[in-house]
C-alpha cells in the first residue's frame, strides 16, 4: 500500500464546474499538507499549504484536511480551462525534510 | 516569492557523455536541496536529498556514482549525470527548501541522451 493515494485520472469537467481532487494517506504522522500545480513539461507550482487539520481558502481554491479520516481535499470554484493541469498533492511529517507525493490527478477543463 | 531557477530546461547530448543541470535558489537560501525525476504521465520520485556543506543523501536504488550532485553553497546545486545513456532520458527536476518558503520546485530539466 502506498503511503499516499491518489486518483491519476484523468478527469475531464466543463468549464465552470466545481473540481474536487482528494487524497488518502495512511502516516499518522503527517502534518504538512500541500497541493501543487503542474502544468505539461514544467515544474510543480504550490497551491495550498495546510497545517495540520482544518480548512483554507484562497481564491477559487479550498483545501481541506481531515486528519481524523486521513483524507485531504483541494475544490476549485468556477474552474477555467486554464485549470487544466496535473495537480499533486504532497505531505510530510513534523521534522521530516522529505515530501511524500500522490500520483497526481491530471484534470481538463473543457470550455 | 521564493524562486528556484533550473537550467538548463531542455537538453541533448550523445550516449557516454556527462550532463550537468544547475539549480539556484534566487532570492533565500535553501537550507535542503532536492532532485526528482519524472516519467511521463507519473509522480516525482524522489532521487536525493542534499544539505549544503555535506554530502547527499541518495533514495534506495539511485546510483550515486551516476548522479552526482553537489551543494557547495546555499543558493546552488548540481545534478551532473555521468556516462549518460538512453535510459537516462527523463524529466529532472530540483527543489529548495526553506524554513519561511517551504518547497519550491524549478522549472525541471528535460534530459535526452542520443
Amino acid at each position: 500500500q502506498k503511503e499516499v493515494e491518489q486518483d491519476p485520472g484523468p478527469l475531464s469537467v466543463p468549464e465552470g464546474a466545481i473540481v474536487s481532487l482528494n487524497c488518502t494517506y495512511s502516516n499518522s504522522a503527517f502534518q504538512y499538507f500541500m497541493w501543487y500545480r503542474q502544468y505539461s513539461r514544467k515544474g510543480p507550482e504550490l497551491l495550498m499549504y495546510t497545517y495540520s487539520s482544518g480548512n483554507k481558502e484562497d481564491g477559487r481554491f479550498t483545501a481541506q484536511v481531515d486528519k481524523s479520516s486521513k483524507y485531504i481535499s483541494l475544490f476549485i470554484r468556477d474552474s477555467q480551462p486554464s485549470d487544466s493541469a496535473t495537480y499533486l498533492c504532497a505531505m510530510s511529517a513534523e521534522g521530516a525534510q522529505k515530501l511524500v507525493f500522490g500520483q497526481g490527478t491530471r484534470l481538463t477543463i473543457n470550455p | 516569492g521564493a524562486v528556484v531557477s533550473q537550467h538548463p530546461s531542455r537538453v541533448i547530448c550523445k550516449s557516454g557523455t556527462s550532463v550537468k543541470i544547475e539549480c539556484r535558489s534566487l532570492d533565500f537560501q535553501a537550507t535542503t536541496m532536492f532532485w526528482y525525476r519524472q516519467f511521463p504521465k507519473q509522480s516525482l520520485m524522489l532521487m536525493a536529498t542534499s544539505n549544503e556543506g555535506s554530502k547527499a543523501t541518495y533514495e534506495q536504488g539511485v546510483e550515486k556514482d551516476k548522479f552526482l550532485i553537489n551543494h557547495a553553497s546555499l543558493t546552488l546545486s548540481t545534478l551532473t549525470v555521468t556516462s549518460a545513456h538512453p535510459e537516462d532520458s527523463s524529466f529532472y527536476i530540483c527543489s529548495a527548501r526553506d524554513r519561511w518558503y517551504g518547497y519550491t520546485f524549478g522549472s525541471g530539466t528535460r534530459l535526452t541522451v542520443v
